[in-house]
């Protein structure tokens, strides 16, 4: 089975611009997370996509939106970027929601750099 | 809502010391717990974990057990290594916020030859 994959691994985008990170889920996940881990904090949870359906978010602002495709894979796109979004970008699969006991897996991250 | 305290860090040890990473969280309901390893420049890998009260989580010699009365997972492993230097997080799971992860702000640990 292939495990979570994130591209591209490190990006460096001017303040206001636009970025979209993926993600292609494990095999057989279809949930998929989005964690921003910004300099020595732990994640902070996104969004969440089940079957191409958002469910549940955190305390994000609206410029941070999501696609999951029939695939399962997901993207996570940021509009009007600034300094504050530098940080690493987890994204997460479990299967069908995940139950309390359910291992995510996670994907080696996307290093956001705004400058 | 739910949260997650972690003892700060960075924590530095001799190998084959003993380690303890403290870790205590609030919650509704009846979370389950869990330990997440960050190597340097990797993603998470999960730990152990454990889902109710009393049980024990244990992986490569390291363990936590689930304190209800004391709201508390702390990590803990008899002897470590150098290579078991890496940033450790604590988080939790609640059923009022589906398979949401919860984190600590994590604990660096750093183990000298």
């Amino acid at each position: 089975e292939t495990g979570v994959t994130q591209s591209p691994t490190h990006l460096i985008k001017t303040r206001g611009q636009q970025v979209t990170l993926r993600c292609s889920s494990q095999s057989g996940h279809n949930t998929v997370s989005w964690y921003q881990q910004a300099l020595g904090q732990g994640p902070q949870f996104i969004f969440q996509y089940y079957r191409e359906e958002e469910n549940g978010r955190g305390n994000f602002p609206p410029r941070f939106s999501g696609l999951q495709f029939p695939n399962y894979s997901s993207e996570l796109n940021v509009n009007a970027l600034e300094l504050d979004d530098s940080a690493l970008y987890l994204c997460a699969s479990t299967l069908d929601l995940g139950q309390l006991n359910t291992e995510a897996f996670f994907g080696q991250g996307t290093r956001l750099t705004v400058v | 809502g739910n949260s997650v305290t972690q003892m700060e860090g960075p924590v530095t040890l001799s190998e084959e010391a003993f380690l303890t990473i403290n870790c205590t969280y609030t919650a509704t309901g009846y979370p389950s717990l869990f330990w997440y390893v960050q190597y340097p420049g990797e993603g998470l890998q999960l730990l152990l974990k454990a889902t109710k009260a009393d049980d024990k989580g244990s992986n490569k010699g390291f363990e936590a057990t689930y304190r209800k009365e004391t709201t508390s997972f702390h990590l803990e492993k008899g002897s470590v290594q150098v290579s078991d230097s890496a940033v450790y997080f604590c988080a939790l799971v609640s059923l009022e916020y589906g398979n949401k992860l919860v984190f600590g702000a994590g604990t660096i640990l750093r183990v000298k030859s």
